[in-house]
């Protein structure tokens, strides 16, 4: 069965700090997708990124970036210099040739 | 503006009912997902058509169905509706099937008394 894992809940940054976000996840495809998405206040959902199985070159998208490991069924996303506007519930989640499955999301706040 | 569009935005109805909640994706987007936002059971990913063909299923219950029509407009319906099933419902469109970059709508906010 697929699973995700966020473990953490809530985390709570000042602004310009470095922030992981870690997820892990379980499967037995040896195809499938890693995916983050960003929920802010206002509710709406933001694609963030979608990384092939295949694929565990790292990622870089200006103050975000994602740290793909299969040895360690991991998908971290790292927001570098963080700020108010990144606060917002995160999710990781994990797409087979089929079904999809969410973490339980990771809320994150950056005071000013 | 994902330029996804989603109605009614909100949606209020009784137990035993049944509803539809319609979704309009971006222009040239052929693929129409839909997603199941609650309290208890979190994000949860229904359904996907592409092109007017269902080509992923996730945890959709048997009361609901879903297609994709020939303007690639979807139409999520709901029936025999349970107080469980008050949720965010959110349509999401993308170009391939393969679920590459999604943009989203602003969900529709069901609520069942």
């Amino acid at each position: 069965a697929q699973k995700v894992t966020q473990a953490q809940t809530e985390i709570s940054v000042v602004e310009k700090e470095d922030v992981t976000l870690d997820c892990v996840y379980e499967t037995r495809d040896t195809t499938y997708y890693l995916f983050w998405y960003k929920q802010p206040p206002s509710g709406e959902l933001v694609f963030l990124i979608r990384r092939n199985s295949f694929d565990e070159q790292n990622e870089i998208s200006g103050r975000y970036s994602w740290n793909f490991q299969k040895s360690t069924s991991s998908f971290n996303f790292t927001i570098t210099a963080s700020q108010v506007v990144d606060s917002a519930v995160y999710f990781c989640a994990l797409g087979g040739n089929n079904d999809m499955r969410f973490g339980a999301g990771t809320r994150l706040t950056v005071k000013p | 503006d994902s330029g996804v569009t989603q109605t009614p935005k909100h949606l209020i109805t009784a137990t035993g009912q049944r509803v539809t909640l319609r979704c309009s994706p971006r222009s040239g987007d052929l693929s129409v997902y839909w997603y199941q936002q609650s309290l208890d059971q979190g994000l949860q990913f229904l359904i996907q058509y592409y092109n007017g063909e269902e080509r992923a299923k996730g945890n959709i219950l048997e009361r609901f169905s879903a297609q994709q029509f020939p303007d690639l407009h979807s139409e999520l319906n709901l029936s025999s509706l349970e107080l469980g099933d008050s949720a965010l419902y959110f349509c999401a469109s993308s170009v391939e099937e393969t679920r590459d970059t999604q943009y989203f709508g602003p969900g529709t906010r069901l609520t069942v008394l």
